[in-house]
């Protein structure tokens, strides 16, 4: 059974650095194939795809906000990780992990989401 | 970048109607688009993969198409649970990108 658990700070201030953690089970991303992805949501507003991390370390990254996104992966504690830099308003949003596969899909599960503002 | 322009908006179907939803991609995405549904409060789930693969668990009246550059989801008789935002999504190239969203709602 594959499950994805996003955590964050819940709440950060402006100009500060952004640091998720998706914690998942039931695949590795040691396994050919394998990824995660990370989306986020504004209230009330569409999906907007931000970084993938695959198996092989191979990296993608939204051009848009490139310059302020690394995602990262530890493979033993099944955990991937996305951090934003220079955080400001327009970052508050839901922020999902979602598992990647070449075989079933771009997105098959996806974790709960978790809400981040960021106010001052 | 690639761009998904997604249509309509929004759409209003009474049950057991047939409802179509369309993307348009900027450029040649082959087979790689999927669809994602979303109710309220909830993650996305994924309806179709490859654009004419039916994701595991999803109801057969979903189904995806192709025409060129123009992909289409189609609910072959609407029923209350399909109430929700639809989204299309390519894989195509290195980055991605979702289409803006589709509110269907019952008539």
């Amino acid at each position: 059974q594959v499950t994805l658990k996003e955590s964050g700070p819940g709440i950060l201030q402006p100009s500060q650095t952004l640091s998720l953690t998706c914690t998942f089970s039931g695949f590795s991303l040691s396994t050919y194939g394998m990824g995660v992805g990370w989306i986020r949501q504004p209230s009330g507003k569409g999906l907007e795809w931000l970084a993938n991390i695959w198996w092989d370390d191979d990296k993608y990254y939204n051009p848009s906000l490139k310059n302020r996104l690394t995602i990262s992966k530890d493979t033993s504690n099944n955990q991937a990780f996305l951090k934003i830099t220079n955080v400001d308003t327009a970052d508050t949003a839901t922020y999902y992990c979602a598992r990647l596969s070449l075989y079933s899909g771009p997105f098959a599960y996806w974790g709960q989401g978790t809400l981040v503002t960021v106010s001052s | 970048d690639i761009q998904m322009t997604q249509s309509p908006a929004s759409l209003s179907a009474s049950l057991e109607e047939i409802v179509t939803i369309t993307c348009q991609a900027s450029q040649d995405i082959g087979n790689w688009l999927a669809w994602y549904q979303q109710k309220p409060g909830k993650s996305p789930q994924l309806l179709i993969y490859g654009a004419t693969s039916l994701a595991d668990g999803v109801p057969s009246r979903f189904s995806g198409s192709r025409s060129g550059t123009q992909y289409s989801l189609k609910i072959s008789r609407l029923q209350v649970e399909d109430i929700g935002i639809y989204y299309c999504q390519q894989a195509s190239s290195a980055t991605w990108t979702f289409g803006g969203g589709t509110k269907l709602e019952l008539k």
